[in-house]
């Protein structure tokens, strides 16, 4: 199995562009997640799909934020507009009922 | 909401000595708790989980024990290796079938 699939892994962009981060869950997996790291407040969840549908966004920090699931092997998650404290990096993860959460590699985004 | 504290925030040790890492949490709802492994560049991966039916759990190198009572559990690593070096981080899922809440993360350094 390929895992978690997150592209792309780096993305440098200039504060007020439209970034879209975009994640493939593994196979079968029948829900999403999408969580963000820094380093002043840990892992935090965004936003939660089971079986493509958002469940749970209260962790979507403001409306420039926004998560789509339009099929159960591709999500993306847009930032618009972007702005320098939305530097973190961008972990998509998946999960089957009862089985544990499988992350991927992550998207460092750098918004200057 | 669950709330997860982790100590310490940074260890190091000695190749071949043992590593014990703590956390504690704070909603007695919780019944299920991951540890993860994130090594430079990597998203988070499982190394083990316990569920609170169970005091103690071992894979190889690694347990992880449970005070329910206390609210507080632990991980183990005996005979450490270099390679064991990484951050590593607890997770609780409160009153939730899905959300995990993730400690502050350990950095461990095994010093060869």
């Amino acid at each position: 199995d390929a895992g978690v699939i997150q592209s792309p892994r780096h993305e440098v962009t200039e504060m007020g562009q439209e970034v879209t981060l975009r994640c493939k869950p593994i196979s079968g997996h029948n829900s999403l997640f999408w969580y963000r790291q820094t380093m002043m407040r840990g892992l935090e969840l965004l936003i939660y799909f089971n079986n493509n549908v958002p469940i749970d966004d209260s962790g979507m920090p403001e409306d420039r934020f926004s998560a789509k699931m339009p099929n159960a092997s591709f999500s993306t998650l847009k930032i618009q507009p972007s702005e320098p404290r939305d530097s973190a990096v961008y972990f998509c993860a998946s999960s089957s009922s009862g089985s544990p959460l499988h992350f991927g590699n992550g998207t460092r985004l750098t918004v200057t | 909401g669950e709330n997860v504290e982790q100590h310490p925030s940074t260890l190091s040790v000695q190749e071949g000595d043992s590593a014990v890492i703590k956390c504690t949490y704070s909603d007695s709802a919780s019944n299920y708790f991951p540890w993860y492994k994130q090594e430079l560049g990597k998203g988070p991966q499982l190394i083990i989980d316990i569920r609170s039916n169970v005091g103690e759990k071992k894979d190889q190198r690694i347990a992880v024990t449970l005070n329910k009572t206390a609210k507080h559990f632990s991980l183990h690593i005996t005979e450490t290796q270099p390679e064991d070096s990484a951050v590593y981080f607890c997770a609780a899922n409160g009153d939730s079938s899905y959300k995990l809440i993730f400690g502050s993360g350990t950095r461990l350094l095994v010093r060869p």
